[in-house]
């Protein structure tokens, strides 16, 4: 069975540009996660979907971030005027549920670099 | 607030000894999961191993087990006989009741030969 997908692989943009990334899960899974990951450093938690339930943004770093999902499908990050301090690994991981012991199942992430 | 907190940036092994890597939390659920990941130089991310805070028994997967001491808020990860495939870099992370998953901020674990 497919694993997560995110693409782009990679993103080079320029500062002040608009970037959108995309996720799609592993069917089925209900839960989905995006974290960043700077360079040599752990990942930081950005936004959690479970189902229909209203997502915790809790870990948006700004208002220039925002994500979406459609239904228990594809989610798509984005943010806005980017800046250089927003260059990182975007990481997108999905499980089968949000809660107890289903582990996340992580894409292969966007690298982006702000230029 | 949930807390994940990994003490050690860096750590060393031997070849075929066993490590402790370190990681504390702080939640004040009741309920909630505790996961390790490894993250080798490639990128991608490795589950090994789930704890759940009302098991009666510590995980154990493979050459992999969880210290779990709750009263303590420690989930260390113990690998027995390292090999040189585990050189990488471990995460701790954190489930709540309502799902929200944390990381902590990862151990580089090296093995020598």
């Amino acid at each position: 069975g497919a694993g997560v997908s995110q693409s782009p692989s990679n993103k080079v943009t320029e500062k002040g540009k608009d970037v959108e990334l995309r996720c799609d899960p592993i069917s089925g899974h209900t839960a989905l996660y995006w974290y960043r990951q700077r360079l040599g450093q752990g990942l930081e938690f950005l936004i959690y979907f479970q189902g229909n339930s209203a997502p915790d943004k809790s870990g948006l770093p700004s208002d220039r971030f925002s994500a979406e999902r459609t239904g228990e499908s594809v989610s798509t990050l984005t943010i806005q005027r980017t800046q250089q301090e927003d260059s990182a690994v975007y990481l997108c991981a999905s499980s089968l549920a949000g809660q107890g012991r289903s582990p996340l199942h992580f894409g292969n992430g966007t690298r982006l670099t702000v230029t | 607030a949930q807390k994940i907190t990994q003490t050690q940036p860096g750590m060393f092994v031997q070849e075929k000894e066993a490590v402790t890597l370190d990681c504390t939390y702080d939640t004040s659920d009741p309920s909630y999961g505790l996961f390790w990941y490894k993250q080798p130089s490639s990128g991608e991310m490795i589950f090994l191993i789930y704890q759940g805070s009302y098991d009666q028994q510590n995980a154990t997967e493979g050459r992999y087990s969880l210290n779990f001491q709750k009263a303590r808020k420690s989930a260390n990860l113990v690998i027995s006989a390292s090999q040189l495939g585990d050189s990488a870099m471990y995460f701790c992370a954190m489930r709540s009741e309502e799902g929200k998953l944390i990381f902590g901020q990862g151990t580089e674990l090296s093995v020598k030969p």
